[in-house]
């Protein structure tokens, strides 16, 4: 039982580059959702997802996509890198959002 | 903005004290969370308050809602080293199905 896993653990992009990051869970969970983590700023929420095909806007959508194709994939989307990306980046999952979350490990993304 | 705000932002204190932080929150919520995150990791799941319960207790973990002042505290009792970690609350506001976090208390146990 792998949980809740990210790919890819680091990346580095240049201004404008686009990229996905992979979250996929095995728990068969119906809530998914993505925050990001910047020093001193706590976890903000970008998007989230209550089940497959069924996606929502978070505190700090601007700038990236999401889509739920299945339950277990929830990727996000870059669609033009800005260094004010730059962040960890995690991914959760939970049978709601009113149950507790499973995060994983997190991607660090710098964008230069 | 964020729902949640802890306090104190950082926390030093030995080891087998007490660490105690508290969280505050602007709406009515469903319920409220703790997670902790060790450096450089994911957070991890600790606890679980609805709105209805007062106090809740899991091992040395002992956390309090009080509804009427939009507040939670969690007691951590006989600290060790390895709770040493940044803690979060969180809250789903009653009718939303989004789970936000606040900024998190930095606990420093020294040996």
């Amino acid at each position: 039982n792998a949980g809740v896993t990210q790919t890819p653990k680091f990346q580095v992009l240049k201004t404008g580059q686009s990229m996905t990051l992979q979250c996929a869970q095995d728990m068969n969970h119906e809530y998914m959702s993505w925050y990001r983590q910047d020093p001193g700023m706590g976890l903000r929420l970008i998007h989230y997802s209550v089940g497959a095909g069924i996606t929502d806007q978070g505190e700090v959508p601007n700038g990236y996509n999401v889509s739920r194709s299945t339950t277990e994939d929830f990727p996000l989307r870059l669609l033009s890198a800005a260094p004010s990306q730059t962040s960890v980046y995690f991914c959760a999952s939970g049978r709601g959002a009113n149950e507790k979350l499973f995060f994983g490990s997190g991607t660090q993304l710098s964008v230069l | 903005s964020q729902q949640g705000e802890e306090d104190p932002q950082a926390l030093s204190i030995q080891e087998g004290e007490n660490a105690t932080m508290n969280c505050s929150y602007k709406t009515s919520i469903n319920n409220l969370q703790w997670y902790r995150q060790n450096s450089g990791r994911g957070l991890v799941h600790l606890i679980l308050i609805r709105s209805n319960e007062r106090e809740k207790h899991s091992g040395r973990l002992r956390v309090t809602l009080d509804t009427s002042k939009k507040s939670s505290s969690l007691l951590i009792t006989a600290s060790r080293a390895a709770d040493t970690a940044s803690y979060f609350c969180a809250t789903d506001a009653k009718g939303a199905q989004k789970l936000v976090f606040g900024q998190g208390t930095r606990l420093t146990i020294n040996p």
